[in-house]
């Protein structure tokens, strides 16, 4: 069975700063999918960034970007230029290829200090 | 683009009552999930449907049940409320491949069980 492991369960930062959050997994898959959601207070789940395992290319999102290091199964999140409305907790997700369900860390809760 | 909706958004009701919350999404998404989201526990699953009138059980199925004879509709039952389900619980969908199946969150159904 796959495990997501967020080791973080609080962070803060100051605006304007940049933050990693860390993600590891464990899984014997070759091929998968990762996830990074957001959840605001207002408790909706917000797709932030998706990685596929077969690209080497790290994927970015405007001021979100991955570092993802397959042999090491670690998939960090990296936010640049932080604001105020990054303020929300983060959950890392697996999805193996072909598979049905996610697999959710435990989240890390994100602050952004003025 | 309606997406996924969830009703009712907030729902107080008794030990033993049963509840039903309601699931609707208007992609024609093959998968469509249940989560609960408890404090130091992250999102767990449900169940989740592959298709209409095939469902399945996730992680924590206990005490809830669950039917899908459209595509479009997934609600989920409480038979007996316990005060162990107080929780929020999350509708999700995901097309069958595609899109780097990125699932879909509805904004959430607030459940307290007094």
């Amino acid at each position: 069975a796959q495990t997501v492991t967020q080791s973080q369960p609080e962070m803060s930062v100051q605006e304007a700063e940049t933050v990693t959050l860390s993600c590891t997994y464990d899984t014997s898959e070759s091929n998968y999918y990762l996830f990074w959601y957001k959840q605001p207070p207002s408790r909706q789940m917000i797709l932030v960034i998706r990685q596929e395992a077969y690209k080497q290319q790290n994927a970015t999102e405007n001021r979100f970007s991955v570092n993802f290091q397959k042999a090491a199964k670690s998939f960090s999140l990296k936010i640049s230029d932080s604001q105020l409305g990054d303020t929300a907790m983060y959950f890392c997700a697996f999805m193996r290829d072909y598979g049905q369900n996610f697999v959710f860390g435990p989240g890390t809760r994100l602050s952004v200090l003025p | 683009d309606a997406g996924i909706t969830q009703s009712p958004r907030y729902k107080i009701t008794e030990t033993g009552r049963q509840v039903t919350l309601m699931c609707h999404q208007t992609w024609s998404h093959s998968y469509m999930f249940w989560y609960r989201q408890d404090l130091g526990h992250g999102l767990r699953l449900i169940y989740y449907s592959a298709a209409a009138d095939i469902t399945d059980k996730g992680e924590v199925p206990d005490g809830y049940v669950v039917s899908r004879s459209k595509t479009e509709n997934f609600p989920l039952t409480l038979e007996s409320a316990t005060r162990s389900q107080t929780s929020v619980y999350f509708c999700a969908s995901r097309e069958r491949q595609g899109a780097g199946n990125t699932i879909y969150f509805g904004e959430g159904s607030w459940l307290t069980v007094v």
